[in-house]
């Protein structure tokens, strides 16, 4: 199974808006709505942003959103704040009945 | 709140074994379906393995299956990940990870179990 293509790095100024893309197959991101987002910042564990294309977990905020157009998810990040500066993971669960990562987008905040 | 909390990992030799450990509390484990993720060192996240909440429905990464083996003890809150035929690519930080309710959906994770696998 073959990683998911996510851009290696994004930028943006505080207070702006960016998208992270992350595009797989049929067999995986457009096949299923089962496609999640987590931020990792360094030495830390990842930490779930988004479920299931478009959902937040309680506790995330309402400036992250997830949407997903045929074989490409998107993870958008609106007022853009200090604190987003992390690592942005996709992932998607796959006809194999596995687990498929992206490969990983370095947010910096400008 | 959830806590999980993995152990186990080291140095080990090309080819040795190694078992992991997760101890999880503040949840009813049983009901939770539970995942093995890994980091090698400056790169991105791999999905390992993948056990249901009984046990009895177990799914491996291409690159593991043969090698490793997941297991879980229910009464004793415990998530186990056996490594045998190690190689230098499976060294990694080994995180355990709950998975809230879609396969991929995972709401905790521990804080990850250095593995280095080198002669």
């Amino acid at each position: 199974q073959s990683a998911l293509t996510q851009p290696a790095s994004v930028s943006g100024s505080p207070g702006q808006s960016i998208t992270i893309s992350c595009t797989g197959t049929s067999s995986d991101v457009g096949g299923y709505d089962y496609v999640s987002w987590f931020q990792q910042h360094p030495g830390k564990a990842p930490k779930l942003m988004i479920y299931d294309v478009t959902n937040r977990p309680s506790g995330v905020s309402n400036r992250f959103s997830g949407s997903k157009s045929g074989n490409t998810a998107s993870l958008t990040i609106s007022g853009l704040q200090a604190e987003d500066e992390a690592d942005y993971y996709c992932c998607s669960y796959t006809s194999s009945t596995t687990v498929v990562f992206g490969g990983g987008t370095k947010l910096t905040v400008l | 709140e959830v806590h999980l909390v993995e152990s186990g990992g080291g140095l080990v030799q090309p080819g040795g074994s190694l078992r992991l450990s997760c101890a999880a509390s503040e949840f009813t484990f049983s009901s939770y379906e539970m995942h093995w993720v890994r980091q090698a060192p400056g790169k991105g996240l791999d999905w390992v393995a993948h056990i249901s909440g009984s046990g009895n429905t177990i799914y491996y990464a291409d690159s593991v299956r043969g090698r490793f083996t997941i297991s879980r003890d229910n009464a004793k809150n415990s998530l186990y990940l056996q490594m045998n035929s190690l190689r230098a690519e499976d060294t990694a930080v080994y995180y355990c990870a709950r998975e809230r309710g879609h396969w991929n959906d995972f709401d905790y994770w521990g804080q990850g179990t250095l593995v280095t696998v080198s002669s």
